[in-house]
């Protein structure tokens, strides 16, 4: 069965070093997202990403975070200057379509820790 | 999108069905119901939607109420694997990508 892959499961980091965060889409998928869940709280979702540009945004992407998918596989995030309230469990999530019906299928997630 | 209300935390036994309940009384006639679980920190992993009908699949069944204010989910033989964070989530058809998690309902199956 296909799935979403993420790499790597877990990145440790410096406050105000950056960092990106790979993940490999279900390959006939069209519409990729990325969610964070700090840990003890919900999942919160940040981006929505279809034909190369952001669909949507939440308040939490702010200028430190872009997207980008660099090639006909890889969809990442950037996260430019790490904050120690930056650190979560990271998802990504790909759809075939937007509508109802079309499911988001999830990664394992990476944790990212900021230190 | 509608707001959901779920019970913060259930417990089941083991080889019964599990009940989990919503209520999204603000829901709107375009409003799809969707259920999501989240096993220990992994990605969320769907499970079911619907819109009026009630729906079954491999995994559970969706019971939606009549005036569609309600919902429940049903795991009909729960086993220790489905012990997760359970998340009912209204999405206004199209108006979006996002997925809204509130805080769902932890089910612990035990022995």
């Amino acid at each position: 069965e296909p799935e979403v892959t993420q790499t790597p499961s877990h990145q440790v980091t410096q406050m105000g070093q950056e960092v990106i965060l790979r993940c490999v889409p279900i390959s006939n998928h069209l519409y990729f997202y990325w969610y964070r869940q700090i840990l003890g709280q919900k999942v919160e979702f940040l981006v929505s990403f279809y034909n190369n540009e952001i669909s949507e945004k939440s308040e939490i992407f702010d200028d430190q975070f872009s997207v980008e998918r660099p090639d006909g596989s890889n969809f990442t995030l950037k996260i430019r200057s790490t904050k120690l309230e930056d650190s979560a469990m990271y998802f990504c999530a790909s759809s075939a379509l937007a509508g109802p019906g079309n499911e988001q299928f999830f990664g394992p997630g990476t944790r990212l820790t900021v230190l | 999108d509608a707001k959901t209300t779920q019970p913060p935390s259930m417990d089941c036994a083991e080889g019964r069905a599990a009940n989990l309940p919503c209520n999204h009384s603000t829901i709107s006639g375009n409003e799809y119901v969707y259920w999501y679980r989240q096993i220990h920190s992994q990605g969320p992993q769907y499970i079911i939607h619907g819109l009026k009908n009630n729906e079954t699949n491999e995994m559970a069944s969706l019971i939606i109420t009549e005036d569609r204010k309600s919902s429940t989910l049903i795991l009909p033989h729960a086993t220790l694997r489905d012990t997760a964070v359970y998340y009912c989530i209204v999405r206004v058809l199209y108006s979006g990508y996002a997925l809204n998690f509130g805080k769902g309902t932890s089910l612990l199956v035990t022995p």
